[in-house]
């Protein structure tokens, strides 16, 4: 299997801040990468797909990069609603494993 | 209106069985992987498996198989989880989720869809 990690595992900042969310897969996995943001009491979300496409309605202050191995996702001036636990995910092979999580606090 | 529609919360007793639901309304069911994905009290999201409705196709999570068995029925556009003997350790939120894909290459893109999620309560 495909393992995921991500770091950091918690990030505290403030509104307005950019801030950058590291997923690193254990063998490269092209640009089969998901990223997904859950809010508490929610279904996660589908952020961004193929590492750097913004899924539809989803706004343009996330991007996603990377290749291979080593995947971002950044947000470039965090509003109020984007606090929440950020997740990759790799589609490349089955078990198409998610990353254990990123929880961003103010 | 496009949505995945999960049946409501259990509660059951350790060794009983259950089975939990998910229809997919205001798209084409047969042509999209549904996924299930369990999510423990407090803890991350873990891949369960997918599962093709048009043909029944699925694939397990080596976590999982043995564990769950998907089904479909494509009359009604539902897609099934279930359990024949329960552990307190399956008491988690159950989601389902569609896989979307890129329509010319066919490559899975990640779950663009989900249900609201079933919790599965397993106590004594």
């Amino acid at each position: 299997d495909i393992q995921l990690t991500q770091s950091p595992s918690f990030l505290s900042a403030s509104v307005g801040d950019r801030v950058t969310i590291t997923c690193r897969a254990s063998q490269g996995i092209t640009n089969y990468l998901a990223w997904y943001q859950q809010k508490p009491g929610e279904a996660p979300n589908l952020l961004i797909y193929t590492a750097s496409t913004l899924q539809n309605g989803v706004p343009s202050r996330f991007t996603g990069s990377g290749s291979g191995t080593e995947f971002t996702l950044t947000i470039s001036s965090l509003q109020p609603e984007d606090f929440a636990t950020y997740y990759c995910q790799q589609l490349k092979s089955y078990p198409y494993t998610f990353g254990p999580g990123t929880k961003l606090d103010i | 209106e496009v949505q995945l529609v999960q049946s409501g919360a259990e509660v059951k007793k350790p060794g009983e069985s259950v089975k939990i639901s998910c229809k997919g309304t205001g798209y084409s069911f047969p042509t999209f992987w549904i996924g299930w994905v369990r999510q423990m009290p407090g803890r991350g999201l873990e891949w369960m498996g997918v599962i093709y409705p048009r043909n029944s196709d699925a694939r397990y999570s080596p976590s999982f198989q043995g564990q769950v068995t998907f089904s479909v029925d494509q009359s009604i556009s539902t897609s099934y989880l279930q359990w024949s003997t329960l552990k307190s350790s399956d008491t988690a939120i159950y989601y389902c989720a569609r896989l979307g894909y890129d329509i010319l290459t066919g490559y899975p893109r990640g779950f663009d869809l989900w249900g609201r999620g079933t919790l599965v309560t397993v106590s004594s």
